[in-house]
């Protein structure tokens, strides 16, 4: 069964500073990744999906498939980066449907 | 842009009362989730709906049920709440195609009593 792991509960860092929110994978085959965030008091939101390859709110993700990893970056933290976040798996094929997130990974940004 | 609305932001209620979260989307789309958001365990989902009176269960389903009479509302039932049920549920929807993601509502914080 496919599996999603974020290994940081946690992750603080100052303003300015880089970030990098891990997650790993456990899939045999080619899979559809996707990071959702969470702000305080807000719905839970798309950020990015890693076939559109697109940098979102200064966020980037490459997949890479030998490292079976989908990590989250941005060269330059800001405070208002601070919330909840969960890398997804979607698995889906004819009549299948199968979407598994990672446990989440809360990020604080120090002014 | 999708909407995915849930009738109640926060609800209260007893122990052994029958709960129901209603789910309503606005974009026709085929399939809808009911999830349940618990710090340190993040996302677990309950149950999942393919298309109108079609449901199929998902990691945690115990202790839930659920309806999907129109295709733009899924209801989650808790038969008989219990405290450990105490959460935060979340709804979703996504359009039947390959691959799209899922949109979700703002969320239901119950508390059992």
């Amino acid at each position: 069964a496919q599996r999603v792991t974020q290994p940081e509960k946690l992750l603080s860092v100052f303003k300015g500073a880089p970030v990098e929110l891990k997650c790993n994978y456990s899939y045999s085959g080619s899979p559809e990744l996707f990071w959702y965030v969470q702000y305080s008091r807000q719905r839970l939101q798309l950020l990015l999906r890693h076939i559109s390859r697109e940098s979102i709110k200064g966020f980037t993700a490459d997949l890479n498939k030998g490292e079976t990893s989908f990590h989250l970056k941005k060269p330059f933290a800001q405070e208002e980066d601070s919330a909840m976040y969960y890398c997804a798996l979607i698995i889906s094929g004819a009549g299948s449907y199968q979407l598994t997130f990672g446990k989440g990974t809360k990020l604080s940004v120090i002014p | 842009d999708v909407k995915v609305t849930q009738s109640s932001r926060y609800l209260v209620k007893r122990t052994g009362e029958k709960v129901f979260l209603e789910c309503v989307q606005d974009m026709d789309h085929e399939n809808m989730f009911w999830y349940r958001q618990d710090p340190g365990l993040g996302l677990r989902l309950i149950y999942f709906s393919y298309d109108v009176k079609m449901k199929e269960k998902g990691d945690i389903p115990e202790g839930y049920s659920v309806s999907r009479e129109k295709k733009e509302r899924f209801s989650l039932i808790l038969e008989s709440a219990s405290t450990n049920q105490t959460s935060m549920y979340l709804c979703a929807s996504r359009p039947g195609q390959y691959n799209q993601p899922q949109h979700f509502g703002d969320g239901t914080r119950l508390s059992i009593l």
